[in-house]
């Protein structure tokens, strides 16, 4: 099946600097991908869509500042934290399908990023 | 909207035993899919099982199947001769046809599998 690479899997940051996560589908293009934030044991909330070549649409309550979104290419997209600070701790998802999409179309995701911010 | 319905938040099994996971879901869509995942310790995200709500066909994946029921709106994830690496969080989501549109994922199942 299609591949989704997520990195870094883990980083560690101090508090005030800034952290980027990559999204990459590795044999397919995937014009849009999705950024989820995942806190312990609880499901996978929705931050933003990522559409290449166009802005990110943000959920509600997700400051866009904060988190920067680029969808330069087809096959990659990346999450910036700005400015880390400790409640920005959690995992951080994406994932992506192929073409246009239709309810068949799986889901892929990346292995997810544990960020730490101390 | 979507929106999707477990109601189990942790479920035992023993060993080679058959488990179910409820999932229901409500969606104003006619057209949609139905997904599982699971989800391990390390984090990643493991498709399953698809359904598409035209399916006439329950859907099976070697020992995971999906018990749809599309008037109830649910369907439930079947684990048949469970083993100890099912132990893991598992999701149900649902997305509409015809678009790229994101999945909307319910509050999960954590599973532990008891030798």
């Amino acid at each position: 099946g299609a591949v989704v690479s997520q990195h870094p899997s883990w980083v560690i940051c101090k508090s005030g600097t800034s952290v980027k996560i990559e999204c990459r589908s590795l044999d397919f293009q995937a014009t849009t991908m999705f950024w989820y934030r995942q806190f312990p044991k609880q499901s996978l909330m929705l931050m933003a869509t990522s559409n290449e070549g166009s802005k990110a649409t943000y959920e509600q309550g997700v400051e866009k500042d904060k988190f920067l979104i680029n969808h330069a290419s087809l096959t990659l997209s990346t999450l910036t934290v700005t400015s880390a600070h400790p409640e920005d701790s959690s995992f951080y998802i994406c994932s992506a399908r192929e073409g246009t999409g239709g309810s068949k179309t799986e889901a892929f995701f990346g292995q997810g990023t544990r960020l730490t911010v101390v | 909207a979507q929106k999707i319905t477990q109601t189990q938040p942790g479920m035992f099994v023993q060993e080679k035993e058959a488990v179910t996971l409820d999932c229901t879901y409500d969606t104003s869509d006619q057209s949609y899919g139905l997904f599982w995942y699971k989800q391990p310790s390390s984090g990643e995200m493991i498709f399953l099982i698809y359904q598409g709500s035209y399916d006439e066909q329950n859907a099976t994946e070697g020992r995971y199947s999906l018990n749809f029921q599309k008037a109830r709106k649910s369907a439930n994830l079947v684990i048949s001769a469970s083993q100890l690496g099912d132990s893991a969080m598992y999701f149900c989501a649902i997305v509409p046809s015809g678009s790229a549109r994101q999945l909307t994922f319910g509050s999960g199942t954590q599973l532990t599998v008891l030798p």
